[in-house]
């Protein structure tokens, strides 16, 4: 199957920094590429969805300026938390899909504790 | 809105036996995706088995099958010979459509595999 990886696996930061993870498809080409926010015991919630060239779509209630994405290719997709804290703490997962794929592919998720 | 329940959090099956997870869905669209992710410990997000709504016959997948009710917008998994492998968090979700579109998560169910 397709592989996704995700970087960094964990990090931990001090409150007000920025924090950037990065989501790449490894074997193939995606054209969109999805953001998820997991907390403890919950499920996935659709932070965003990402075209590439394009500006993200963000879900309601979701800030952009403080989740920016960025998908400069069709490999790569960055998320980047800006000025982060302790409620930004959290578990990050990208997903990407091909144009001519039906099936959203998984990174591994990204930890994310602020200090 | 489409909305995803799973109205069972825990769900607990001795080794090598059947057990089935449920989940609803509400939509008013006709084309559509299901799908039940697993999630093991590492977090990682797997998929297990996908339904095409337009499909009458049920997916099966080895020991993963599902019973698709569309009318009655039930998607439920039946894992049989259970393994302690199987011991994971169980996601179903809905697509709209084969276009990108994102995918809407159940709460989930957590998955308990006794020896």
């Amino acid at each position: 199957g397709a592989v996704v990886s995700q970087h960094p696996s964990r990090v931990i930061c001090k409150s007000g920094t920025s924090v950037k993870i990065e989501c790449r498809s490894l074997d193939f080409q995606a054209t969109t590429m999805f953001w998820y926010r997991q907390f403890p015991k919950q499920s996935l919630m659709l932070m965003a969805t990402s075209n590439e060239g394009s500006k993200a779509t963000y879900e309601q209630g979701v800030e952009k300026d403080k989740f920016l994405i960025n998908h400069a290719s069709l490999t790569l997709s960055t998320l980047t938390v800006a000025s982060a804290h302790p409620e930004d703490s959290s578990f990050y997962i990208c997903s990407a899909r091909a144009l001519s794929r039906e099936t959203q592919y998984f990174g591994p998720g990204t930890r994310l504790l602020v200090l | 809105a489409q909305t995803v329940t799973q109205s069972q959090p825990e769900m607990s099956v001795q080794e090598a036996e059947t057990v089935t997870l449920s989940c609803t869905y509400d939509t008013s669209e006709s084309d559509y995706y299901l799908f039940w992710y697993k999630q093991p410990p590492s977090r990682q997000m797997i998929l297990v088995i996908r339904q095409e709504a337009y499909k009458q016959q049920n997916a099966t997948e080895n020991r993963f099958s599902v019973n698709f009710q569309k009318a009655a917008k039930s998607f439920s998994l039946k894992i049989s010979d259970s393994q302690l492998g199987d011991a994971a968090m169980y996601f179903c979700a809905y697509r709209r459509d084969n276009a990108g579109n994102m995918l809407t998560f159940g709460g989930g169910t957590r998955l308990m595999v006794k020896p």
